[in-house]
């Protein structure tokens, strides 16, 4: 079952530069998506989020833009820096329910290079 | 700054053996879930917990699983009788209400020998 997609395992860019990280999903029925940033021994952290009524959301370094027609959304972290260095994972939640839980991707290893 | 708390961090345990995972979601919330993650693999919803009652399960949450939230701040996930392939990180997640996000704790590392 691979409704959500992380199809990079790593990515290493250069301090100050951008980050850019890409998710796909196959389920149209997801509704609200999140990206999460996890150091090793640390739960996930909340990073950001998007409604799937709108194509871009913003906080600070953090963009996450959706591209509903491909199924596709990115998360854009922009100066880079070293501490930004952990694995991030996208998530997907379902429309509807009482449940409301999260479907992860694989994660994608972000390396800062100082 | 309100946050999820795991107990304990690293739990050892005989196949066979029963274990409880411990949680305290963060207090004004609404919703709570476990999900666990095996090494090298994604992070998997195993339950979600709404208004005293299990709202949905994961197919991972067989009979072995169970869940209770006995005294208004405690959250739990009971293993019956462990198996080698139960050895994952757990972690517990809460969140306000439906139109927010997921917070989650430090996870507890089961291990199962």
């Amino acid at each position: 079952d691979q409704q959500v997609k992380q199809n990079s395992p790593s990515l290493s860019v250069q301090e100050g530069r951008i980050s850019i990280l890409n998710c796909d999903y196959t389920n149209s029925m997801f509704d609200y998506f999140l990206w999460y940033k996890k150091y090793p021994a640390e739960g996930p952290t909340f990073l950001i989020s998007i409604s799937s009524i709108k194509d871009k959301n913003e906080d600070g370094r953090f963009t996450v833009f959706l591209n509903k027609s491909a199924k596709h959304l990115s998360l854009h972290i922009v100066p880079s820096q070293p501490g930004d260095s952990a694995v991030y994972f996208c998530a997907a939640r379902l429309m509807g329910g009482s449940a409301r839980q999260l479907t992860f991707g694989s994660g994608t290893q972000l390396t800062v290079l100082p | 700054e309100p946050e999820v708390t795991q107990t304990p961090s690293h739990q050892v345990t005989q196949m066979g053996q029963e274990v409880i995972l411990r949680c305290v979601p963060i207090s004004n919330h609404l919703y709570f879930y476990w999900y666990r993650q095996i090494l090298g693999q994604k992070v998997e919803f195993l339950v979600s917990f709404y208004n005293n009652e299990i709202s949905e399960k994961s197919e991972i949450f067989d009979d072995q699983f169970s869940v209770e939230r006995p005294d208004g701040s405690n959250f739990t996930l009971k293993i019956r009788s462990t198996k080698l392939e139960d050895s994952a990180m757990y972690f517990c997640a809460s969140m306000r209400d439906a139109s927010y996000e997921q917070y989650f704790g430090p996870g507890t590392r089961l291990t199962v020998t």
